[in-house]
């Protein structure tokens, strides 16, 4: 069984400050992917980074970056340089590759102060 | 840039009532999913849908649901007798597997059951 553990329900930062919201996971795969997504308020899941397991590079996006650390099943987001609209749910995901799903931790919410 | 549309946005139903989501993939992509999110909670995972057939599904995916893609462009989840406990906000994503499983989500439909 595959688990994501989001041990943070909730983070605060300050506007240009830099973030860190913790994941880790657990799966017996040797292949699988890893995700953050944003939903703000509006609820819509937008697709924020990946990460192929395979990959040893960190990925990053812009302001968003991860520390995957593939031994310790970790996969922290790092956002840089916060702004008003990053404030969100954020939720860790993974998928393997012996089936279609994501699985969703319970998702970390961010607020962002001025 | 191509999105995933989903409608109604929000859609209320007596308790026993069938209900129909309708959802409209990204041209382009081949896999096709529906999650939902109660309230509060974190977003499950109810199905996968490739070349006209299931090809994943959760424990939540019981027989009162049933998917469908009746044309070349619309992909819908219907509910045969809709309980309380259905009332959730139910996502429709897409994605192409190539290079990766990540799914592209639509604004969500908001069903509310009375």
């Amino acid at each position: 069984a595959q688990t994501v553990t989001q041990s943070q329900p909730e983070m605060s930062v300050q506007e240009a400050e830099t973030v860190t919201l913790s994941c880790t996971y657990d799966t017996s795969e040797s292949d699988y992917y890893l995700f953050w997504y944003k939903q703000p308020p509006s609820r819509q899941m937008i697709l924020v980074i990946r990460q192929e397991a395979y990959k040893q590079q960190n990925a990053t996006e812009n302001r968003f970056s991860v520390n995957f650390q593939k031994a310790a099943k970790s996969f922290s987001l790092k956002i840089s340089d916060s702004q008003l609209g990053d404030a969100a749910m954020y939720f860790c995901a993974l998928n393997s590759n012996s089936g279609y799903a994501l699985n969703f931790g319970k998702g970390t919410s961010l607020l962002v102060t001025p | 840039e191509p999105e995933v549309t989903q409608t109604p946005s929000h859609q209320v139903t007596q308790m026993g009532q069938e209900v129909i989501l309708r959802c409209v993939p990204i041209s382009n992509h081949l896999y096709f999913y529906w999650y939902r999110q109660i309230l509060g909670q974190k977003v499950e995972f109810l199905v996968s849908f490739y070349n006209n057939e299931i090809s994943e599904k959760s424990e939540i995916f019981d027989d009162q649901f049933s998917v469908e893609r009746p044309d070349g462009s619309n992909f819908t989840l219907k509910i045969r007798s809709t309980k309380l406990e259905d009332s959730a906000m139910y996502f429709c994503a897409s994605g192409t597997y190539i290079g990766g499983p990540e799914a592209f989500f639509g604004q969500g439909t908001r069903l509310t059951v009375v």
